[in-house]
C-alpha cells in the first residue's frame, strides 16, 4: 500500500524566503508524485506532478519539486516566498495501472509573514 | 479547462436531515471522489466512483451513500445529518486512473446544528 508523510504540520517564513516543505512516500513501485495547494476556502489546485524523465519538476506559480528516489522524497521548494503563497499544501502519490486512488498527505500550511 | 462545480459553497442543516450535496465536470472524466477535510485530519476519502452507476467505498463511508446517474454528476447524500458530519466536503475528478491529475470543485462548507 501507498503512503504520504508530510512531516510539518506548519511552516512559518518571511516574505522573500525560501522554502522548501517535505514530502516522504512509500511506494514500491514507480510512483506518480503531485503537489496541490489549497488557498484559504477553497478546492485544491494541481502545482505540479513527476511521473518520469527529468527529476526535477517546474510547476506553477514559480515552484518546483525534485524527486529523490534514494530518499523517497519529493520536496518542493521556491526560491522567494510571496504572501500569497500562504495556503495548505498537499503531496500525494498515485499509482499506475488500475488503482484509482492517489493517497495525499495530511497537508502543511504555509504562514508567510511580511 | 476543467471545470468542477459544487451545489453550494455554505449549507446549515439541522440533525436528522436529508442533505444532498451535488458535483459536477464538465470534461467527461471517468472518475469521481468525495473527500471530507478537516483540520489536522487531511483529506478522507467517503466515495469514489469510476464509472456511471459505479461506486466503491473509500476510507469513511459510514453515514454516507452516492448516486452517480450520469457521468457528470456525483451526489454525496447524508441520510441523517449528524453533528460530527459537520466538515468541508470537496468533489473531484480525474481522466481514469491513480496516476492522473484530480481537479477539485471549490467545496462544501456544511454545518450541522
Amino acid at each position: 500500500a501507498q503512503s504520504v508523510t508530510q512531516p510539518d504540520i506548519h511552516i512559518t517564513v518571511s516574505e522573500g524566503a525560501s522554502l522548501e516543505l517535505r514530502c516522504n512516500y512509500s511506494y514500491g513501485a514507480t510512483p506518480y508524485l503531485f503537489w496541490y495547494v489549497q488557498s484559504p476556502g477553497q478546492g485544491l489546485q494541481l502545482l505540479l506532478k513527476y511521473f518520469s524523465g527529468d527529476t526535477l519538476v517546474q510547476g506553477i506559480k514559480g515552484f518546483e519539486a525534485e524527486f529523490k528516489r534514494s530518499q523517497s522524497s519529493f520536496n518542493l521548494r521556491k526560491p522567494s516566498v510571496h504572501w500569497s503563497d500562504a495556503a495548505e499544501y498537499f503531496c500525494a502519490v498515485g499509482a499506475a495501472g488500475g488503482s484509482y486512488i492517489p493517497t495525499f498527505g495530511r497537508g502543511t500550511s504555509l504562514i508567510v509573514h511580511p | 479547462d476543467v471545470k468542477v462545480t459544487q451545489s453550494s459553497r455554505y449549507l446549515v442543516k439541522r440533525t436528522g436531515e436529508k442533505v444532498f450535496l451535488e458535483c459536477v465536470q464538465d470534461m467527461d472524466h471517468e472518475n469521481m471522489f468525495w473527500y471530507r477535510q478537516d483540520p489536522g485530519l487531511g483529506l478522507r476519502l467517503i466515495y469514489f466512483s469510476y464509472d456511471v452507476k459505479m461506486k466503491e467505498k473509500g476510507d469513511i463511508p459510514e453515514g454516507y451513500s452516492v448516486s452517480r446517474e450520469k457521468k457528470e454528476r456525483f451526489s454525496l447524500i447524508l441520510e441523517s445529518a449528524s453533528t460530527n458530519q459537520t466538515s468541508m466536503y470537496l468533489c473531484a475528478s480525474s481522466l481514469s486512473g491513480g496516476a492522473e491529475t484530480q481537479y477539485f470543485g471549490p467545496g462544501t462548507r456544511l454545518l450541522v446544528l
